[in-house]
């Protein structure tokens, strides 16, 4: 089991905001970064979110994350029908692992 | 950007062992980490563990050890991820993942992912 807990699934209209949350501890998202990662159905995720809020190039603003403590965000704003994924938090742990969190599964109504 | 391309999909019996590639292109291998990430069916990522090739240093998941070795040949560019004593519960698609050093589970480049499948 993942020690970060996400929502399993989230929706939204069109050109709704939709705020994805992601659940850790003292020793993974209290004291790490945490990385947002995007996946198509039959792909390979995607980075979306670095160093809790840094956008890679070609991402679109309408992602941003956010971190307090030891819980993470991803918002999405303006929600398009592209955006259907599954969404997934990821950071390192002080027991010197890695751990992604157990995964959203966002749905445009 | 750095190209990872892994080797194709397996089929094996409970109990064998599987070992997967992935090479890297368009970057300077060495000074980057590599980590295996699997997805079994629907279900979600798992980390299993990853190498660091210019200190040939590797580290796993608890629930992997003494079960995974992932080891790395600089001179081809290429990591290697080998799973033994497979089970059913095993069957998943397995990626390579790169990270820069220091940008802990920021994986900038993925692998296509193989699909391993555990059967009788």
């Amino acid at each position: 089991q993942s020690v970060l807990t996400q929502p399993p699934s989230a929706s939204g209209t069109p050109g709704q905001r939709l705020t994805i949350s992601c659940s850790g501890s003292s020793s993974n998202i209290g004291s790490y970064s945490v990385n947002w990662y995007q996946q198509l159905p039959g792909t390979a995720p995607k980075l979306l979110i670095h160093s809790d809020n840094e956008r890679p190039s070609g991402v679109p603003d309408r992602f941003s994350g956010s971190k307090s403590g030891t819980a993470a965000s991803l918002a999405i704003s303006g929600l398009q029908s592209e955006d259907e994924a599954d969404y997934y938090c990821a950071t390192w742990d002080d027991n010197l692992s890695g751990v992604f969190g157990t995964g959203t599964k966002v749905t445009v109504l | 950007q750095v190209q990872l391309v892994q080797s194709g999909a397996e089929v094996k019996k409970p109990g064998s062992s599987v070992k997967v590639s992935c090479q890297a292109s368009g970057g300077t291998f060495r000074t980057y980490i590599i980590s295996w990430v699997r997805q079994a069916p629907g279900q979600g990522l798992e980390w299993m563990g990853r190498i660091i090739p210019m200190l040939n240093l590797d580290n796993y998941a608890q629930k992997f050890q003494g079960r995974v070795t992932i080891t790395a040949d600089k001179s081809t560019s290429t990591a290697y991820m080998e799973l033994t004593n497979l089970r059913s519960e095993d069957t998943a698609v397995y990626y390579c993942a790169m990270e820069a050093q220091g940008r802990l589970m920021k994986f900038d480049s993925w692998g296509q992912g193989t699909l391993v499948t555990v059967s009788a």
